[in-house]
């Protein structure tokens, strides 16, 4: 069984560039959570969805962050225009349930110049 | 909302013996308490998890205990091993929320 995919592994961009992160969980996950995870840190959730709805997006940013899951399977996460303090690792996991196992991807790790 | 205080940041510990990890959650509601292990630029991995309807859980050399009164959980690993070595969080959901919140993560070093 293959696990939650994301893409790209790295980026590295200058501030005020646009930026997006792509997620495939895993095949029959209906929840597909975004975390942000510092270094040093746990990660925070910054978006849930159950199938193509967003249940839980209090922690999203929304005046610079946006996502989106078509099809209820991939999802992306972009950050328009991105600011030095968005560097960190993004985070994609999927669940069965809602409170099932997560199985985290491998992130996506950004760096604003 | 949750808050979720995990104590050490850091432990270090010779091969051999143990290792213990305590998490401290706030939301009484909270039912769901897994674990995670994070080897350095990989992703985090569940290693066990409880739910409020048990008090400990045991796989080989890993355990976790839950205190629902004291509102608080811990992480035990016996007989370490150098491939023990990663950053472990701990996290709390549940009640009707599914917004996972997790500790800040421990730093477990085992010395060979």
């Amino acid at each position: 069984e293959a696990g939650v995919v994301q893409s790209p592994r790295y980026k590295i961009i200058e501030k005020k560039q646009p930026v997006a992160f792509w997620c495939n969980p895993i095949s029959g996950h209906n929840t597909l959570y975004w975390y942000l995870q510092n270094l040093g840190q746990g990660p925070e959730l910054l978006i849930r969805y159950e199938n193509e709805e967003a249940v839980d997006d209090s922690q999203l940013p929304k005046d610079r962050f946006s996502a989106e899951r078509l099809k209820g399977v991939d999802s992306t996460l972009k950050i328009q225009p991105a600011e030095l303090g968005d560097s960190a690792v993004y985070l994609c996991a999927s669940s069965l349930v809602e409170e099932g196992e997560q199985y985290f991807g491998p992130g996506t790790r950004l760096t604003v110049l | 909302g949750e808050n979720v205080e995990q104590h050490p940041s850091t432990l270090s510990v010779q091969e051999g013996d143990s290792a213990v990890i305590k998490c401290t959650y706030s939301d009484s509601a909270s039912n769901y308490f897994p674990w995670y292990k994070q080897e350095l630029g990989k992703r985090p991995q569940l290693i066990i998890d409880i739910r409020s309807n048990v008090g400990e859980k045991k796989d080989q050399r890993i355990a976790v205990t839950l205190n629902k009164t004291a509102k608080h959980f811990s992480l035990h690993i016996t007989e370490t091993q150098p491939e023990d070595s990663a950053v472990y969080f701990c996290a709390a959901l549940g009640g009707g929320s599914y917004i996972p919140t997790f500790g800040r993560g421990t730093s477990l070093i085992v010395h060979p």
